[in-house]
């Protein structure tokens, strides 16, 4: 059983395109984080939400705490987002340890 | 500001043997957490430290232990290493005073023969 569940786990988009990639967790959570990893390893957080919405440039992302769920949403995609994007939650009923989704991964096609 | 390095880079070892892999946090960062990352499990948490303390740690076995110093630098060990162990290791930072964005290194891929 996974603690967090990502959809799609792969996702081709045309530039320009509106995408959203989207996290349901089964843990009580103190935070959620967006992470985006590009070919070669490394990780950037793109967000950390406990609440509501929050935005930066065309990326945006949503939090509803009572049905467990997250979306992370792209607006005008560019190629340079093709990028594998991971949900990880901090549960605080587990001594705060980190549960991470697969990770979905994206390829924005010119 | 430095942003969360991970030494080395890259480390081949064969069964049997132990590792130690380094991450040294973002100056002023007190958290320092410790990921492990296969193409089969994804990214799964090993532990946290803050302050010299383990704070929380993941389902590993005892074979997988930390440390972290008085200047925030943290030390990740693997002892008597099995080919399942062959992963991308990776750290993160924080100051660690509530819930904040993590700060990954560029990580360790270590490969066991």
């Amino acid at each position: 059983k996974n603690e967090v569940e990502q959809s799609p786990q792969n996702l081709t988009a045309q530039e320009g395109e509106f995408i959203t990639i989207n996290c349901s967790y089964s843990v009580g959570i103190s935070a959620l984080h967006w992470l985006q990893q590009h070919p070669g390893g490394g990780i950037v957080s793109l967000f950390m939400l406990s609440s509501g919405k929050k935005k930066h440039g065309r990326l945006i992302a949503t939090i509803n705490i009572q049905e467990k769920h997250s979306s992370l949403h792209i607006t005008a995609s560019h190629p340079r987002d093709s990028a594998v994007y991971i949900c990880a939650v901090g549960s605080p009923n587990t001594g705060n340890q980190f549960y991470f989704g697969t990770g979905t991964s994206l390829t924005v096609i010119p | 500001k430095a942003g969360v390095t991970q030494t080395p880079r890259y480390l081949i070892k064969t069964r049997g043997q132990q590792v130690t892999l380094s991450c040294s946090p973002i100056s002023g960062h007190r958290s320092v957490s410790w990921y492990q990352q296969t193409p089969g499990q994804g990214l799964q948490f090993l532990f946290e430290y803050f302050s010299e303390t383990q704070r929380n740690k993941g389902n590993f076995p005892g074979r997988f232990s930390g440390r972290q110093f008085s200047n925030s630098r943290s030390e990740m060990n693997v002892s008597t290493l099995e080919l399942g162990d062959s992963a991308l290791y990776l750290c993160a930072s924080r100051t660690g005073t509530g819930n904040e964005k993590l700060f990954f290194g560029s990580g360790t891929q270590l490969s066991v023969l």
